[in-house]
């Protein structure tokens, strides 16, 4: 099986802020990688698929990156609807698909 | 606008079975891979399984805490979603959601329902 590490676990930054989260594979899953927002008690909205293709109608200052082991999402200016969990999953053939185990970000 | 509405959670003891329904709307149900997810209270996201299209075979695949013990399904005739769960353990108490995969293959979930809350306890 495959699996997904993010980091951090938590994230605090403030409004206006610029923060990355990472994300890395036990093996190379080329660019089969998606990324979700989740807010309490709500099911998780898909922000970026294929690494780095931002799904439509999710904000331009999300972004994505990487390739093979080594994942980003970024938010360029962080906005108070932002403050969420988000985690990362790999979809490189059912081994099963796996899911990092979430960072949240909080506000400082 | 895609709608996913999952229903048949609830409290089940050990040992016992329980089916989960997804009524799907919004788009061709026969044409989309589907899977299930899960979330135990407090923790992270979990595969259960996905089920492949007709077109593409039909067959489900399950992730290996659950295998054995689930069976997903689907009727594309009624647009609905199973999952027939038995054996039941207090593990598996969580949030099942089902969801599309979103690009005709293995990929990722790009609509999912608001999720239904199985809790296993005597």
């Amino acid at each position: 099986d495959i699996q997904m590490t993010q980091s951090p676990s938590t994230l605090s930054a403030s409004v206006g802020d610029r923060v990355t989260i990472t994300c890395r594979a036990s093996q190379s899953i080329s660019s089969w990688l998606a990324w979700y927002q989740q807010k309490p008690g709500k099911a998780p909205k898909l922000l970026i698929y294929k690494a780095s293709s931002l799904k439509s109608g999710v904000p331009s200052r999300f972004s994505g990156g990487g390739s093979g082991t080594e994942f980003t999402l970024t938010i360029s200016s962080l906005q108070p609807d932002d403050f969420a969990t988000y985690y990362c999953q790999q979809y490189n053939g059912f081994s099963p698909y796996s899911f990092g185990q979430g960072t949240k970000l909080e506000i400082k | 606008e895609v709608q996913l509405v999952e229903s048949g959670g609830g409290l089940v003891e050990p040992g016992g079975s329980l089916r989960l329904s997804c009524a799907a709307s919004g788009f061709i149900f026969s044409d989309v891979w589907m899977s299930w997810v899960r979330q135990a209270p407090g923790k992270g996201l979990e595969w259960v399984g996905r089920i492949k299209s007709k077109a593409d075979g039909g067959t489900a695949d399950y992730a290996a805490p659950v295998k054995g013990r689930i069976t997903i399904s689907r009727d594309d005739s009624k647009s609905t979603l199973s999952l027939q769960m038995n054996s039941l353990k207090n593990e598996d108490t969580a949030i099942y959601y089902c969801a599309t995969l979103g690009c005709g293959g293995d990929c990722y979930a790009d609509y999912w329902g608001q999720g239904t809350l199985v809790t296993v306890s005597s």
